[in-house]
């Protein structure tokens, strides 16, 4: 199974900061990465799809780039609902996976 | 626009099955190029991949959990179906059901529901 990991897996910062998120693929899964922010009590949100896609009715401060098995997600400057868990996940494979997760904490 | 609502016994004893079924509406599960999954996150942990089916019935499971999961859909109610055998307070989890499209990796999440393990 591909295994997707995370760095860093927690994060403190403060609104109006940017800030990047990684995501390595232990293969290469081309283009095949999506991108969601978890909110406490609240379902999974899709930011990114595709590695570099943003999904209708995110906001442009979200960007993400990469292919093959490097991968990172950008915040240009954090607002207060930001602050939440953020997870890749790979289905380039038969077998999905997600990553580990990103913890981003107000500093 | 797709919307997906998980639903089942919130409530399951050790060693039993647990079963949820997750409602499409706003569009068929029949829908050509798109796949059907079940994600889990118990508490305190990450978001876990079950597996997923096509509406022709392919199922792809998550090798720690091929043993006893089978995921199923009926196409004539539009529905997708989870049951997980031999259930243990591991399996303890909010249970999501999700869509996602084959060519582009576009994902649609359900609101997801508590499923509890305990006797």
């Amino acid at each position: 199974d591909i295994q997707l990991t995370q760095s860093p897996s927690s994060l403190a910062a403060s609104v109006g900061d940017r800030v990047t998120i990684t995501c390595r693929a232990s293969q290469s899964i081309g283009n095949g990465l999506n991108w969601h922010r978890h909110k406490p009590g609240k379902a999974p949100e899709l930011l990114i799809y595709g590695a570099s896609n943003l999904q209708s009715g995110v906001p442009s401060r979200f960007s993400a780039s990469g292919s093959g098995t490097d991968f990172t997600l950008t915040i240009s400057s954090l607002q207060p609902e930001d602050f939440a868990t953020y997870y890749c996940q790979q289905s380039y494979s038969t077998v999905c996976s997600f990553g580990q997760g990103t913890r981003l904490e107000i500093k | 626009q797709v919307q997906l609502q998980e639903s089942g016994s919130g409530l399951v004893k050790p060693s039993q099955t647990l079963s949820l079924t997750c409602g499409v509406s706003g569009d068929s599960v029949s829908s050509s190029g798109y796949s059907w999954h079940w994600i889990r996150q118990p508490p305190g942990k990450g978001l876990e991949w079950i597996g997923y089916i096509y509406p022709g019935g392919i199922t792809y499971y998550k090798s720690s959990l091929r043993s006893r999961v089978s995921i199923s859909v009926d196409r004539a109610r539009d529905q997708i179906f989870l049951q997980l055998q031999s259930v243990t307070a591991a399996d303890t989890a909010v249970y999501y059901c999700a869509r996602a499209h084959d060519s582009s990796g576009h994902f649609t999440w359900g609101q997801g529901t508590l499923v509890t393990v305990s006797s």
